[in-house]
Order: C-alpha cells, then structure tokens, then sequence
C-alpha cells in the first residue's frame, strides 16, 4: 500500500543553518507531495505542494523537490530563523484511494 | 488563520465517558477527515466523509468511535466510552479532494482530549 518515511525525528540548528528534511514514498500511482508545518497547540498548515507536473514548489522561504527516480521529496530552506521552529510533517495523496498518509514528522529547533 | 473550526479546544474526561468534538469545515469543502494524532506526532486516520456519506473508516471507528457530517450541521466525532489510550489530539481536515482536482488538505487546530 500506499506509505511515506520520514526518518529525522529532531533536528536542531543555528539560525541562518541550512535545513534540508528528506521523506521516501511509496506508491503505484501518480501522487502528490505535501510539506505541512505544526506549531505548538494548531493544527497542521499547508506548507508547499509538488506534484509530478511541477516537480518543485516554493513558498515562505521554503523550496519542495521531488525526484521520482529515488521515490524521495525534500523540503529545504537556505537559512533558517528561530520563528521556523516547529514539527514539519511530509504527506502523500493519492487520488485513487481518497485519502492521505503522514510521515513521523521532524522537531526542528533552531537555536537563536 | 485556520478556516476549519474544531471545538471545543480541550476536552477532559473520565474513562468510560462519552466524549463528543464538532468541526465545522472550510466553506465549500465537501471532504472531511478526522484524524487522531499522538504524543509522538504520529497521525492515524480514523474516518472522512464526502458530504454526508462515509467513504473510509478504520476498525477502530466502527466500535466505539461513531462520527457523522450531517447536513447544514457541524461535522461530530464521539467516544462512546472513553479509555485512557483515546488521549490524543483529534484533527479535523476539509478538502475539495476528488471533486476540484485540489488535493490539499485544511487542518483545523484540534481538540486536544485527555482521558483521566
């Protein structure tokens, strides 16, 4: 069945550190790859979107690629600001089957 | 700011009590999904819904979770009886999913509910 990995559970950081979070997928049809990013006490918010069209996404600050070679997604920033820290969560959608599956997530703590 | 609406909050409870969350999705969102989410952040899916009509539920949901998304009304999740394991942070979700071509999902900010 459908899945997703996410094995860094904590990362910790400077400010202005490069972060790079990488996920693997697994499935037998076209997904779509989703960064989300949880703050302490909400919910999860829609971070970047890459689909198999567009490869890549940006937004904030943050840049979303895909590789279908390696089944692998990564989400990175160039320089990161103690406000990023928070619980990044990579997601897989797959049409066909309605529904969405999570990695474990990653803590990212960045130290002012 | 979270256009999915959970309520309430927080939500005590001792075991063997009902326990009972409202969610009120995104305008225009016709999917909705709950999910239960852990101390270690791990999520597990529990049912969603296209309008009113169930699409998926996991085992879990069948026995002592029931859920509904009534018309006009507020989407509910209940614990019939509730057990210590159920303390979690329950999400719920909207999508335009399978309908729009938009496969996002829109989180609310949870009900966060401890079972003493």
């Amino acid at each position: 069945g459908d899945s997703v990995t996410q094995k860094q559970g904590q990362v910790t950081l400077s400010e202005d550190d490069f972060l790079f979070i990488n996920c693997t997928y697994s499935t037998t049809t076209y997904p779509t790859l989703l960064w989300y990013v949880q703050y302490p006490g909400q919910g999860p918010q829609l971070l970047l979107k890459v689909t198999t069209a567009n490869n890549k996404g940006i937004s904030r600050g943050f840049e979303a690629t895909y590789d279908k070679g390696t089944t692998s997604f990564h989400l990175q920033k160039a320089s990161v600001q103690e406000s990023d820290s928070a619980v990044y969560f990579c997601a897989l959608s797959n049409t066909g089957y309605q529904n969405f599956y999570f990695g474990k997530g990653t803590s990212l703590t960045v130290i002012p | 700011n979270s256009k999915v609406i959970q309520t309430p909050r927080y939500l005590v409870k001792g075991q063997g009590q009902k326990a009972k969350m409202r969610c009120i999705p995104e305008k225009g969102h016709p999917v909705v999904f709950w999910y239960q989410q852990n101390k270690n952040n791990e999520f597990k899916f529990l049912i969603n819904f296209q309008n009113q009509e169930v699409l998926q539920q996991i085992d879990m949901t069948e026995k002592r979770f029931s859920a509904e998304c009534p018309s006009n009304s507020p989407c509910s999740l209940e614990i019939q009886s509730s057990e210590a394991g159920d303390s979690a942070l329950y999400l719920c979700a909207s999508s335009l999913f399978r309908t729009g071509g938009d496969e996002r999902l829109f989180f609310g900010h949870g009900t966060k509910l401890s079972v003493l």
